[in-house]
């Protein structure tokens, strides 16, 4: 079954450095997402992406972040200048396949672990 | 908003018990429902899904009814094992491609 791929597992990183965390989506999917899960606490809704543009983002989603598709199967994720909350677990997800339903579910990669220290 | 609020664990069980793990929903709309599962140290995998008012998903023994007059969506499993040991989480969509949204998790331990 395909898979939705996360690259690096874990990234540590210090204050005020940035880092891109890559994805690569299933390959026929349209739609792409970033959520994060700060230890013990709920999944957070960060953005989605349709169509080359963001179609969504949340009050998390601030300046600081920003998404990109930069060819056919990478999607990433920058933090230009990370702080100590911004330690998570970033999950990447994608769904709604070409002849996929409507109500597609979102399929997951298995995170990237962020340590900002 | 839409919001999705599920019981906090940790839910500790024997293994063969009966395991429920109780999510309402707040929502617009008639939105989709999931459970999805996240075992140690993976992703969040969809568990299962319902997509309208009575639908029931159902998946490796577990299922869940969309109840749309209790906006609940309550997750059930007849005889839980040491393997269903796991983070539960539920979440509503939107329709479409929309965001999900996810309540907070419920952390189930089975012990042999």
């Amino acid at each position: 079954e395909p898979e939705v791929t996360q690259t690096p597992s874990h990234q540590v990183t210090q204050m005020g450095q940035e880092v891109i965390l890559r994805c690569v989506p299933i390959s026929n999917h349209l739609y792409f997402y970033w959520y994060r899960q700060i230890l013990g606490q709920k999944v957070e809704f960060l953005v989605s992406f349709y169509n080359n543009e963001i179609s969504e983002k949340s009050e998390i989603f601030d300046d600081q972040f920003s998404v990109e598709r930069p060819d056919g199967s990478n999607f990433t994720l920058k933090i230009r200048s990370t702080k100590l909350e911004d330690s998570a677990m970033y999950f990447c997800a994608s769904s709604g396949g070409t002849g996929g339903s409507y109500n597609s579910p979102l399929h997951f990669g298995n995170g990237t672990r962020l340590t900002v220290t | 908003g839409d919001s999705v609020t599920q019981m906090e664990g940790p839910v500790t069980l024997s293994e063969e018990a009966f395991l429920t793990i109780n999510c309402t929903y707040t929502a617009t709309g008639y939105p989709s429902l999931f459970w999805y599962v996240q075992y140690p140290g993976e992703g969040l995998q969809l568990l299962l899904k319902a997509t309208k008012a009575d639908d029931k998903g159902s998946n490796k023994g577990f299922e869940a009814t969309y109840r749309k007059e209790t906006t609940s969506f309550h997750l059930e499993k007849g005889s839980v094992q040491v393997s269903d040991s796991a983070v539960y989480f539920c979440a509503l969509g939107g329709g479409g491609y929309q965001k999900v949204t996810f309540g907070i998790g419920t952390k189930l331990q089975v012990i042999p």
